[in-house]
């Protein structure tokens, strides 16, 4: 059964720097999502991606976060300058359909942790 | 902005007992999704619901979608000790094409053997 996959499974990285969290979506899915979940928490909706550009962006969304869909198969989350507070795990997701039918299947994540 | 929220946030039962989770939203759904997170693990797609007042059954889950489609529910009858981890719903918005899920705060539930 095709999955959604995530590299790397854990990212450490001083305060500061940049990370790439890379997802390589379900083959024939055209929706991305990245969302990220702090430890002990509730999952919570980054971005949503289609055709290329961002559809939707949540209010964490800012000017540190960008996506892109850099070939036919990778879709990357950069987190510029991360900080403490970015430390949480991150999950990709893709949808062949759009609402109402988008039912989104989750990677296994990346655990982000900033020092 | 949308807000879903869950409960209980805990629930421990004995093998064997019946569950219930419940979901509710502050705006009308056009779906809801139900995902099933273990520890450490990575939200696993368990059922979508569309239509007002659906029921969908998978073996011993029992999901409903409520007819104003604002809340809907997740009955386990008989839990085993597979049954545990985290239950998610996540509900999309009728105003967005794109399908932001907000998710709940989750049911975690234990079973005691």
């Amino acid at each position: 059964e095709p999955e959604v996959t995530q590299t790397p499974s854990h990212q450490v990285t001083q305060m500061g720097q940049e990370v790439i969290l890379r997802c390589v979506p379900i083959s024939n899915h055209l929706y991305f999502y990245w969302y990220r979940q702090i430890l002990g928490q509730k999952v919570e909706f980054l971005v949503s991606f289609y055709n290329n550009e961002i559809s939707e962006k949540s209010e964490i969304f800012d000017d540190q976060f960008s996506v892109e869909r850099p070939d036919g198969s990778n879709f990357t989350l950069k987190i510029r300058s991360t900080k403490l507070e970015d430390s949480a795990m991150y999950f990709c997701a893709s949808s062949e359909d759009s609402i109402p039918m988008n039912t989104q299947y989750f990677g296994p994540g990346t655990r982000l942790t900033v020092l | 902005g949308q807000q879903v929220m869950q409960i209980p946030q805990y629930q421990h039962v004995q093998e064997g007992e019946d569950f219930t989770t419940y979901c509710n939203s502050s705006t009308t759904l056009s779906n809801i999704q139900w995902y099933k997170q273990r520890p450490g693990g990575h939200p696993v797609f368990l059922i979508q619901l569309v239509k007002s007042g659906e029921v969908k059954k998978q073996k011993r889950l029992t999901f409903q979608f409520g007819e104003a489609k604002k809340n809907s529910s997740l009955h386990i009858t008989a839990t085993q000790t597979t049954d545990v981890g985290t239950y998610f719903c996540a509900g999309q918005g009728s105003g967005t094409s794109y399908g932001k899920l907000t998710f709940g705060q989750g049911t975690i539930l234990t079973v005691h053997p």
